[in-house]
């Protein structure tokens, strides 16, 4: 166990669905971070959350919304998501945002998008 | 084309042998880290190399950062069924910017 909890591990929903994933740290982290992992594609960094406050959104639809009440909770909330958003969410979190620190990874919610 | 990319795409080799992988970047970079990922699962943190440091070892995992050619290796000796995952580097770039950039990953198969 690395320390970062994601709920929930499956998620199937419809383009019309509103949904949320959670993640949760218990590193005593302060960024957290959300990456989409699609097939055959790069890790892709969505969000990232710096003692609470967003320092980065990769141009990502508004369709994904995060939210981040404190240091130790991520969440991403869905709405209305297209078949191609289908991917392994992966939530991340390390002791402050930089470069040279270890990211600590959940183990993922893999989303299917009907 | 991303930052890192890894080299070979996929890797079958036999229990025992070694196993290597490559990842090139195009910008300079303050550190290299590699990553691990085991089906369907999360990353897990294997190591991390500075841009001044040249070799650096962990257990059976060796890796090397050749800074002019913008290359970096990951080597794993005496290679176990279960070391069965894909690896992935990750950069930073020197522009100020912290954030991460992954590779596409290797896949690699260690037969037993």
């Amino acid at each position: 166990e690395t320390g970062v909890t994601q709920t929930p591990r499956h998620l199937v929903m419809g383009m019309t669905n509103k949904k949320s994933l959670k993640c949760e740290q218990h590193l005593g982290h302060n960024a957290m971070y959300w990456y989409k992992q699609s097939a055959k594609k790069p890790l892709e960094l969505m969000f990232v959350y710096n003692f609470k406050e967003q320092t980065e959104n990769n141009s990502v639809p508004s369709r994904f919304s995060p939210e981040c009440p404190n240091s130790s909770h991520l969440f991403l909330h869905l709405h209305t998501l297209q078949p191609e958003d289908s991917a392994l969410y992966l939530c991340a979190s390390s002791p402050d945002f930089l470069s040279y620190n270890e990211q600590f990874f959940g183990p993922g919610t893999r989303l299917t998008v009907l | 084309s991303q930052q890192g990319e890894e080299d070979p795409q996929a890797l079958s080799i036999q229990e025992g042998e070694n196993a290597t992988m490559n990842c090139s970047y195009k910008t300079s970079i303050n550190n290299l880290q590699w990553y691990r990922q085991n089906s369907g699962r999360g990353l897990v943190h294997l190591i991390l190399i500075r841009s001044n440091e040249r070799e650096k070892h962990s257990g059976r995992l060796r890796v090397t950062l050749d800074t002019s050619k913008k290359s970096s290796s990951l080597l794993i000796t005496a290679s176990r069924a279960a070391d069965t995952a894909s690896y992935f580097c990750a950069t930073d770039v020197d522009t100020g910017r912290r954030a991460l950039t992954f590779g596409s990953g290797t896949r690699l198969q260690v037969q037993p």
